[in-house]
């Protein structure tokens, strides 16, 4: 089993809709979650972390469920500038801190 | 923000060279960096941990001899990938924390490096 699990996608949705995405992830002793935001062929940017008791960030909405161990992205009235493949992430424990990475799902935005 | 330096950002090269990569961290000091690859299609992986002054802690199944890296400072790592071969072909990026601030934050990821082996 993977240590972050993503659906792939793609997503294909119109200007304007509402998109969830989810993800799982396998160690239960995982300490900091992020979504990040990657373009094609390109870095990966922090969107957001995400924390116990939910956060928003403008029309992105981020919760994390640490008993069924699921990270949940929301984003509101999509823009086509939405486009892109949002990785989920999840730090192992220890001084090191190191980033494990979902596969990404892709989401594209039309009009 | 945090802007962390990637270069070269595209390099093409015969089988057999050596290619060295260098991530720098622009106004921040990072004793840590990070190493990961991404082939198409396929999550970041990670290489192996810089760690300023020490040797480089390598993941499970990434040859250090292949991969060498080296962190002489704390705004500089390098990465130099010897006797490169198309199988080495992929996407290279670096990221890197800041020391001040507590080891669970964000990192930041360079630009990365296409690297194509003929």
């Amino acid at each position: 089993r993977k240590e972050v699990e993503q659906d792939p996608g793609p997503f294909n949705v119109p200007e304007g809709a509402t998109v969830a995405f989810n993800c799982t992830y396998s160690n239960s002793a995982s300490q900091s979650f992020f979504w990040y935001r990657q373009d094609c062929r390109k870095e990966p940017k922090l969107l957001m972390s995400v924390y116990s008791s939910g956060n928003e960030d403008g029309r992105f909405t981020a919760q994390l469920n640490r008993a069924s161990q699921y990270i949940s992205l929301l984003i509101r009235d999509s823009k086509l500038s939405d486009s892109a493949t949002y990785l989920c992430v999840v730090t192992s424990t220890g001084t090191a801190s190191k980033l494990t990475f979902g596969t990404g799902t892709r989401l594209q935005v039309t009009l | 923000g945090a802007v962390v330096s990637q270069h070269p950002s595209w390099v093409i090269c015969k089988s057999g060279t050596s290619v060295k990569i260098e991530c720098r961290s622009l106004d921040f000091q990072a004793t840590t960096m990070f190493w990961y690859r991404q082939f198409p299609k396929q999550s970041l992986m990670l290489m192996a941990t810089s760690n300023e002054g020490s040797k480089a802690t390598y993941e499970q199944g990434v040859e250090k001899d292949k991969f060498l890296i080296n962190h002489a400072s704390l705004t500089l790592s390098t990465l130099t990938v010897t006797s490169a071969h198309p199988e080495d072909s992929s996407f290279y990026i670096c990221s890197a924390r800041n020391k001040v601030g507590h080891s669970n934050q964000p990192q930041h990821f360079g630009d990365g490096t296409r690297l194509s082996i003929l």
